[in-house]
């Protein structure tokens, strides 16, 4: 199962927005609506942040979002902040009943 | 308080063993699915490894199937990844996650994670 393509980076000023693309294929990000979003800060755990391609969790703020299109799914934050410094990992459940992440994207808030 | 909590990584010779496992409470244990997850050094997260609540439904990556068994004990609350046959490139940070159980395939709680050194 090969890894979900995500930028390597993305960068934006304070109260911007940008968006992070995570592609597969058709037996996952494009099968089902099963895309995760994940939020990590340098030496913690991740953390949920959106589920089920466009659902927050409760208490994420809602400058999060979260969309799919065919096998492409995106993130997009809206109105940056430093604290959303952090880097940001998608992950989808597959055909074969596992779980695949993306190779992450590190977004800097300049 | 959900809490999940990892040990049993440390330095291990290549080719070696470790058995890791995750203390789990502040939560029924025994309802939910739980995943293994890694993370090499300076790198991306990588799943490993799925066990149903009961443990009658188990899957791996393919980078890994044959050489890591996830198991559970619901009455002791906890959750293993026994590792064999380590290599270098097993090298990372182990955490252990749960998985919702209304948010489909999403992992809500994370442990800090154990560290697997693989090196002679």
């Amino acid at each position: 199962q090969s890894a979900l393509t995500q930028p390597a980076s993305v960068s934006g000023s304070p109260g911007q927005s940008i968006t992070i693309s995570c592609t597969g294929t058709s037996s996952d990000v494009g099968g089902y609506n099963y895309v995760s979003w994940y939020q990590q800060h340098p030496g913690k755990a991740p953390k949920l942040m959106i589920y089920e391609v466009s659902n927050r969790l409760s208490g994420v703020s809602n400058r999060f979002s979260g969309s799919k299109s065919g096998n492409t799914a995106s993130l997009t934050i809206s109105g940056l902040q430093a604290e959303d410094e952090a880097d940001y990992y998608c992950s989808s459940y597959t055909s074969s009943s596992t779980v695949v992440f993306g190779g992450g994207t590190k977004l800097t808030v300049l | 308080e959900v809490q999940l909590v990892e040990s049993g990584g440390g330095l291990v010779q290549p080719g070696g063993s470790l058995r890791l496992s995750c203390a789990a409470s502040g939560f029924t244990f025994s309802s939910y699915e739980m995943n293994w997850v890694r993370q090499a050094p300076g790198k991306g997260l990588e799943w490993l490894s799925y066990i149903s609540s009961s443990g009658g439904t188990i899957y791996y990556a393919d980078s890994v199937k044959g050489r890591f068994t996830i198991s559970r004990d619901n009455a002791k609350n906890s959750l293993y990844l026994q590792v064999n046959s380590l290599r270098a490139e097993d090298t990372a940070v182990y955490y252990c996650a749960r998985l919702s159980l209304t948010m489909v395939q999403s992992s809500d709680y994370w442990g800090q994670g154990t560290l697997v050194t693989v090196s002679s």
